[in-house]
């Protein structure tokens, strides 16, 4: 069974601060995929990364696939209140069927 | 757009009862699927229809059963439930499945099982 394991676990930060949290196995992964989760919602899509060594931004957000296809990084410039809620990563399997969810980190931005 | 829709929001049960989870998707996806999510472990998959017709267990099918009742309906069923299914129940749905097409999730059922 692939595994993705995620840190950290918490984090807690001012408004205007950056940040990183990071994604990483022992296995390759296909792709990876990286939503956001609010409370009381379900996990949103925020970016899918394909290519070892790809860099995708997203507005303040800055999304690393690792170039052996093991890791993923998720930059954070100026964080924002709005940005509160739990980061989880998926991994597309080995044979390219099914997704693997990583715990998450569960990201705080204090006004 | 309504997207993927769960019912019930919430649900309590005593150990020994029977429940369905039920879930629709508006989007004309064909796949669709099942996940639990519980502190510290992330998503784990119970079940997944590949396309209308079809169904195969996940990572974690014990205890459950599902019917991909049409291209928009996938169930989910306990028929004994255990204090170790408390969790929060998504579905979700996805064009096709083993691609990188976005999953879409519902909000969730959250149950608890006395």
């Amino acid at each position: 069974t692939q595994l993705l394991e995620q840190s950290p676990q918490f984090l807690s930060i001012q408004e205007g601060e950056n940040l990183t949290v990071y994604c990483n196995s022992s296995s390759v992964f296909s792709s990876l995929q990286w939503y956001r989760q609010e409370p009381g919602e379900g996990p949103v899509l925020l970016v899918t990364v394909v290519t070892g060594g790809e860099v995708k931004k997203l507005k303040r957000l800055t999304f690393q696939f690792g170039d052996a296809r093991k890791d993923s990084s998720l930059h954070i410039t100026a964080a924002q209140p709005g940005d509160t809620g739990l980061y989880l990563c998926a991994g597309l399997d080995n044979y390219g069927q099914n997704f693997v969810f990583g715990p998450g980190t569960r990201l705080s931005v204090l006004p | 757009n309504a997207g993927v829709t769960q019912t019930p929001k919430f649900q309590v049960l005593k150990t020994g009862q029977s429940m369905t989870l039920q879930c629709a998707q508006d989007m004309n996806h064909n796949s669709m699927y099942w996940y639990r999510q519980d502190p510290g472990m992330g998503l784990r998959l119970i079940y997944y229809s590949a396309s209308e017709g079809t169904t195969d267990k996940g990572e974690v099918p014990n205890g459950y059963n599902v019917s991909r009742l049409n291209k928009r309906e996938f169930s989910l069923r306990l028929e004994s439930a255990a204090p170790s299914q408390t969790s929060v129940y998504f579905c979700a749905s996805s064009v096709r499945r083993g691609t990188y097409q976005p999953q879409h999730f519902g909000d969730g059922t959250r149950l608890s099982i006395l």
